[in-house]
């Protein structure tokens, strides 16, 4: 079955305790994306892939690193979190490159809770 | 660059009765267009698209959307709303003839009232 694959699904840390994410697609999408979604604010790209070790800023990147060493995995690492990262995160991929009209898969989304 | 509005931050509506969910975009020629939708505790899933031909395009759970060029809308409709359909819904924008990164509405929350 095609799909993206988030874990955890849940997490509680405390501040300044790394943590990493991570996202896996099994679709051999080029492109994958990070978002975050708060009440209020919609959708908001933190950092996107066009491909393996191409990586870029979305419009909310601080305080964010992503890595992209395999076609399939885009880790978020969060290396000192804090409490407004606080937030729903989500992981999302598409056909890249000349593939304007395909849609975005995405993962079913990583509750994070910084105290 | 393109940019999307969604209006409506909420909807109300009963469930039986129509629905109207307002995307408009800013964009130089025709993008592409999409809507999402978000049920409880879900990421989101492709409801439809468009991209070129009929500007009445179809899509999954029973949902239409009509492009209309003229004002630059792109907006989602259903003729009976069941209580299954309480969902975020999401409208997005991608240029058509450049970066094929999408552009996000802020969401529109629809409450099904029984």
């Amino acid at each position: 079955e095609a799909q993206v694959t988030q874990n955890p699904r849940y997490l509680i840390t405390v501040t300044g305790k790394k943590l990493t994410v991570t996202c896996s697609q099994n679709m051999n999408h080029e492109y994958m994306s990070w978002y975050r979604q708060d009440p209020g604010l919609g959708l908001r790209q933190i950092y996107y892939s066009m491909n393996v070790e191409v990586t870029d800023k979305g419009d909310v990147p601080e305080g964010y690193k992503v890595s992209r060493k395999e076609k399939r995995n885009f880790p978020l690492i969060l290396e000192s979190p804090s409490p407004n990262q606080t937030s729903l995160y989500f992981c999302a991929s598409k056909m890249g490159l000349g593939h304007q009209n395909s849609p975005l898969h995405f993962g079913n989304g990583t509750r994070l809770t910084v105290t | 660059a393109q940019s999307v509005t969604q209006p409506d931050i909420h909807i109300t509506v009963s469930e039986g009765a129509s629905l109207e969910l307002r995307c408009n975009y800013s964009y130089g020629a025709t993008p592409y267009l999409f809507w999402y939708v978000q049920s409880p505790g879900q990421g989101l899933q492709l409801l439809l698209k468009y991209f070129s031909g009929d500007t009445l395009v179809q899509g999954i759970k029973g949902f239409e959307a009509e492009f209309k060029r003229s004002q630059s809308s792109f907006n989602l409709r259903k003729p009976s709303v069941h209580w299954s359909d309480a969902a975020e819904y999401f409208c997005a924008v991608v240029a058509s003839g450049g970066s094929y990164i999408p552009t996000f509405g802020r969401g529109t929350s629809l409450i099904v009232h029984p």
